[in-house]
């Protein structure tokens, strides 16, 4: 099983309107957790992260965890073309290495 | 901008052949690390440092081998590569703390790796 849980995605979704991505984890000691945004053929940029059982919002951004049921979301609101990318969320547990989920690729249609 | 420079950014080397990518940083960071992406795998951790000549492996870190001499630059060595280690690699480094305690990564902008 691995340890973070993403759908692959196409997440298809029309401009304007808001985006659910989500991740499930297996380890419940996990600490803290990331979202990362991934244009094709860049790096991976941090957009949120989360430790708190609850919502956090940036912008157009809102993070929301779970640890109860093991999993954290991401909401992304009024989608805008240049949301399009692939997400990945992922987590740190004790210690200093994150596991990454394999990313959902998200595209915002005009 | 974290200062990160990954060296070759695209390199084709053949089956068997050693292969060497190396990860600089301005930054005085503590924590260095070596990712490979794959189609479907996301990021994978290969290795990772926590200070000079302390390193420890990740989940995929049969094959490949790292070094970290002096505190900018973190090595990762393809002893003899294989077609199976074709991939994107990335550097990370492990920012200070933030007042969360967490310490995000920024990573480098890639090496592109074709074994043939």
């Amino acid at each position: 099983q691995k340890e973070v849980e993403q759908n692959s995605g196409p997440l298809s979704v029309p401009e304007g309107a808001i985006a659910s991505l989500n991740c499930t984890y297996s380890d419940r000691g996990s600490q803290s957790f990331f979202w990362y945004r991934q244009y094709s053929g860049k790096s991976p940029e941090l957009i949120m992260f989360i430790y708190s059982n609850g919502d956090k919002e940036d912008g157009r951004f809102t993070a929301q965890l779970n640890k109860a049921s093991q999993y954290v979301s991401l909401l992304i609101r009024d989608s805008q073309p240049s949301d399009s990318a692939t997400y990945l969320c992922a987590w740190k547990a004790a210690g200093n290495k994150l596991t990454f989920g394999g990313g959902t690729r998200v595209l915002v249609k005009p | 901008d974290a200062g990160i420079t990954q060296s070759p950014r695209h390199k084709v080397t053949e089956t068997g052949t050693p292969v060497t990518l190396r990860c600089h940083q301005t930054e005085n960071h503590r924590y260095m690390y070596w990712y490979r992406q794959d189609p479907g795998h996301g990021l994978r951790l290969i290795h990772y440092s926590y200070g000079v000549k302390d390193t420890d492996k990740g989940e995929v870190s049969d094959g490949y081998s790292v070094s970290r001499s002096k505190t900018e630059d973190f090595l990762l060595t393809l002893e003899s590569a294989t077609s199976s280690q074709t991939s994107v690699y990335f550097c990370a480094i492990r920012d200070r703390a933030t007042s969360s305690g967490t310490g995000e990564l920024f990573f480098g902008e890639g090496s592109r790796l074709t074994v043939l």
